[in-house]
């Protein structure tokens, strides 16, 4: 079965500081990548998306992240943290498994933590 | 934000009844899914449909089914609730699989 794996079940960063929040995904075949952020008692949003192209992307609130097929990663990265970036953020993978559909799997997720 | 509600948002129920939590858009879109969300275990899909009447399976659905009767219309059923089962639901909608999806604000369920 494909797998989304984000190694990092808490991070903690102080404010101001850099962010990278990690996702590996199990499939050889490119993917459909997505980062979603939730905040406490919300569902979730969407960050950015990968669907080919180029493959650094960009997202709202000043996310950005890489596409490494040689890594079977898709990392999210922000330059400055803020506060008000602490919530739940999860990688997703859409890819069709051999003979089968478009399954969407998402990882386990990564809380973030920010000290002022 | 996408149309999307959730109906109820918190529910309390006893060991052995049956549940039913509902999924309302307005988007129109084909893709409707329902989601469970744990402690450790992130989002795990229960049941997804891709029209009206059609469904399939997703990772987590043993004691769940689920009915579409309605484009805007996607049903979550315990026939018979367990402690299990106690989880915040999320329900999705998405134009295409393999697109963004669209969250509604969730069904906290508690089975006692």
């Amino acid at each position: 079965a494909q797998s989304v794996t984000q190694p990092d079940i808490h991070i903690t960063v102080s404010e101001g500081a850099s962010l990278e929040l990690r996702c590996n995904y199990s499939y050889g075949a490119t993917p459909y990548l997505f980062w979603y952020v939730q905040s406490p008692g919300q569902g979730l949003q969407l960050l950015l998306k990968y669907f080919s192209g180029d493959t650094l992307v960009q997202g709202i609130k000043g996310f950005e992240a890489e596409f490494k097929r040689s890594q079977s990663s898709f990392n999210l990265r922000k330059p400055s943290v803020h506060w008000s970036d602490a919530a739940e953020y999860f990688c997703a993978v859409v890819q069709r498994p051999s003979g089968g559909s478009y399954i969407p799997t998402f990882g386990r997720g990564t809380s973030l933590i920010v000290h002022p | 934000d996408a149309g999307i509600t959730q109906s109820p948002r918190h529910k309390v129920t006893e060991t052995g009844t049956p549940v039913t939590l509902r999924c309302h858009q307005t988007e129109n879109h084909r893709y409707m899914y329902w989601y469970r969300q744990d402690p450790g275990h992130g989002l795990r899909l229960i049941h997804y449909s891709y029209g009206v009447k059609d469904t399939d399976k997703g990772e987590v659905s043993d004691g769940y089914s689920v009915s579409r009767s309605k484009t805007e219309d996607f049903l979550l059923t315990l026939e018979s609730a367990t402690s299990s089962q106690t989880s915040v639901y999320f329900c999705a909608i998405s134009e295409l699989l393999n697109t963004e999806a669209f969250f509604g604000q969730g069904t906290r369920l508690t089975v006692v």
